[in-house]
């Protein structure tokens, strides 16, 4: 699977569009791209999964250029409750479901 | 809406003691699967389970085994504790549509092995 890279944190403010972008250059092409959610002592949650170009849900978009090299996790008007560690991976349409976390961004949101 | 459910959510073991952990999947997903998260790491996978065959194997030492139920619960064994196994255990779950990669995890259970 692609080795997925992203910031190790980043800082906001409440009311802020955040936008985490992740790196993935040996993405296949059966291969899609999910974003998860952790915050501390709790199971990672689902945010939003895509394959290509734009993708919204009720809580974020996810946007994917058409080399599918990168993807970027986007979150609007983030508040203090938005505080978590973000993973961005990449799952093979192989039968194999099974996460393979990397590194996640660790965002701190400030009143 | 029904969660993944797991039990206990807190154990306490001696090294070299046995440990089990429970998971129950939310109702009609076929596919479990069960995560080891140690202080500060981030969560490794260790198995998974679809329709009670085991389908991926991660990186599960040799003295932990799994199985899954005909009701679709799943248990993680755990023999011969180590320090090192204390960490969040989680389960999670996951239904079969196509294309999707949504798993649903469970609250975990927090493993203190002393």
């Amino acid at each position: 699977l692609a080795k997925t890279t992203q910031p190790i944190s980043m800082d906001s403010y409440e009311g802020q569009e955040v936008n985490i972008t992740c790196s993935h250059n040996n993405i296949a092409t059966n291969d899609y791209i999910t974003w998860y959610q952790q915050f501390p002592s709790q199971g990672p949650r689902f945010i939003i999964q895509g394959y290509k170009t734009k993708v919204t849900n009720e809580v974020a978009s996810l946007f994917i250029p058409a080399d599918r090299k990168s993807s970027t996790l986007s979150l609007p008007r983030v508040s203090l409750s938005d505080t978590a560690v973000y993973y961005c991976l990449v799952v093979g349409d192989t039968g194999r479901r099974a996460l393979t976390f990397g590194s996640g961004t660790r965002l701190q949101v400030q009143p | 809406a029904a969660g993944v459910i797991q039990s206990p959510r807190h154990l306490i073991k001696e090294k070299r003691e046995t440990a089990t952990l429970k998971c129950y999947p939310i109702p009609r997903h076929d596919t479990v699967y069960w995560y080891q998260q140690g202080p500060g790491q981030d969560p490794q996978f260790l198995i998974s389970f679809y329709e009670k065959m085991q389908s991926d194997k991660g990186s599960i030492p040799d003295r932990f085994s799994a199985q899954q139920f005909s009701d679709y619960h799943s248990e993680l064994n755990m023999s011969s504790l180590e320090l090192g196994d204390s960490a969040l255990y989680f389960c999670a779950s996951s239904s079969p549509r196509e294309h999707t990669y949504e798993q649903y995890f469970g609250p975990g259970t927090r493993l203190t092995v002393t």
